[in-house]
């Protein structure tokens, strides 16, 4: 199966400041079969970006996701309030899809 | 706007077999899209267990597949879970999703059920 590993484990960022997360896969993600998802305290994950770089739904354009092959990045150009969650990665290009261990956002 | 929610106990002794549905409203199971499970074990991250398809066609995860049974209810539109022989290991938050089409991402998400497998 893919392995995703996530990085930096956690993120210490002022509101207004850019995030950039990364996963890198242990083989190629076929087709950019790949998607984030932002995860709070209690609450339902969230789908943000599917197919590498395509925003959901109602996600906001400072969110966006980019890469290919084995390096995937999502940036979040000024963090709200709001923002400050777990963020993980997904392949869907191979079976059994996988996710990445997650990258806390946190307040710095 | 679609929900999902899961339900279920969340106890469980070891050796028991761990039940849990997931009641859909919004949107009609037997529609195109797929069902699906994920768990996430403490600090650990999210692991896919397995997904329905309104026929009854299932798939699952390898690691899993020996111990777990995913079925559809049509007339109550939820779909359910069921994992046997459990142990410590599967003490989770387990989440039910929708999977747009075979194979793909999950939206939306259930907001969870911590099952604890414990005597």
């Amino acid at each position: 199966e893919i392995v995703l590993t996530q990085s930096p484990g956690t993120l210490s960022l002022s509101p207004g400041e850019r995030a950039t997360l990364s996963c890198r896969a242990s083989q190629t993600v076929s087709l950019n079969n790949f998607a984030w998802y932002q995860h709070k305290p209690g609450q339902a994950p969230r789908l943000l970006i599917y197919a590498a770089s395509i925003r959901a739904t109602g996600v906001p354009d400072r969110f966006s996701g980019s890469g290919s092959g084995t390096d995937f990045t999502l940036t979040i150009s000024r963090l709200e309030p709001e923002d400050f969650a777990v963020y993980c990665c997904q392949q869907y290009g191979l079976s059994p899809r996988t996710f990445g261990q997650g990258t806390k956002v946190e307040i710095k | 706007q679609v929900q999902l929610k899961e339900s279920g106990p969340g106890l469980v002794k070891p050796s028991g077999t761990l039940s849990l549905t997931c009641a859909v409203s919004g949107d009609s199971i037997s529609g195109s899209k797929w069902w699906s499970w994920v768990r996430q074990p403490p600090g650990k991250g999210l692991e896919w267990i397995g997904e329905v398809y309104h026929s009854g066609t299932t798939s699952y995860n390898p690691s899993l597949k020996s111990r777990v049974t995913i079925s559809v209810d049509k007339s109550k539109n939820q779909f359910s879970l069921k994992l046997t022989s459990v142990t410590a290991a599967d003490t989770a938050v387990y989440y039910c999703a929708r999977v747009p089409n075979f194979m793909g991402w999950f939206d939306p998400w259930g907001q969870g059920a911590l099952v604890t497998v414990s005597s």
